[in-house]
């Protein structure tokens, strides 16, 4: 999983399978938080956000989970595919406004063909 | 296709010399960031814009500046450069505030000597 602070980690996964990726965010204030993803030498791009008085969101392929008891957000691709291979960031809002983010340090996603 | 156009992908400064980043947007926003991503410590705020010659503090704003005079350009100073801003610089826009969805460039790599 990813958490601000730690280096990279990483994740092999199977085209095809589920992946889940994991963020623990540190600012029991924050209320809204997004997924990036970022492909080798490009800019990261928006996947999906959530509110805090939301515990599920769904999107094409991907459900991002919010459990504020434990300040723990994960995202979760359904049958991944090659394309899907890159580092994903999770941020929060920590600075209070929506703009304002705090971005985790990734985790690499690497799906086997 | 919406975009937001780093002029230079890769650059070589010498220790002293000034240095300017460039990022253009065609999507008209209000709102444009500069970020620098560095190993092991993800994405940091340089500074930000939320309006022609507005501009206000990111994270770590010591060693730069930031200029905008158009609504779709917004640039990227450096007026000293150093070893220690090596690193990878991501420019984003954003169209409103209450939300979190950047839309990102493709980076500009800047290497100090």
């Amino acid at each position: 999983g990813e958490s601000v602070g730690l280096h990279l980690p990483t994740l092999s996964v199977q085209e095809g399978d589920n992946s889940i990726i994991n963020c623990a965010y540190s600012n029991s204030a924050s209320d809204y938080f997004i997924w990036y993803k970022q492909e080798s030498g490009k800019g990261p791009q928006f996947i999906i956000d959530i509110r805090s008085n939301m515990d599920k969101r769904q999107g094409q392929r991907v459900t991002v989970l919010l459990n504020k008891t434990v300040k723990h957000l994960s995202l979760q691709i359904a049958a991944t595919q090659p394309g899907d291979s890159a580092v994903y960031f999770c941020a929060e809002n920590s600075g209070g406004s929506n703009y304002k983010l705090t971005f985790g340090k990734g985790t690499l996603l690497t799906v086997n063909p | 296709d919406v975009k937001v156009t780093q002029s230079s992908r890769y650059l070589v400064k010498r220790t002293g010399e000034k240095v300017f980043l460039e990022c253009v947007q065609d999507m008209d926003h209000e709102n444009m960031f500069w970020y620098r991503q560095d190993p092991g410590l993800g994405l940091r705020l340089i500074y930000f814009s939320y309006d022609v010659k507005m501009k206000e503090k990111g994270d770590i704003p010591e060693g730069y500046s930031v200029s905008r005079e158009k609504k779709e350009r917004f640039s990227l100073i450096l007026e000293s450069a150093s070893t220690n801003q090596t690193s990878m610089y991501l420019c984003a826009s954003l169209k409103g505030l209450n939300t979190g969805e950047l839309f990102f460039g493709e980076g500009s790599r800047l290497t100090v000597l």
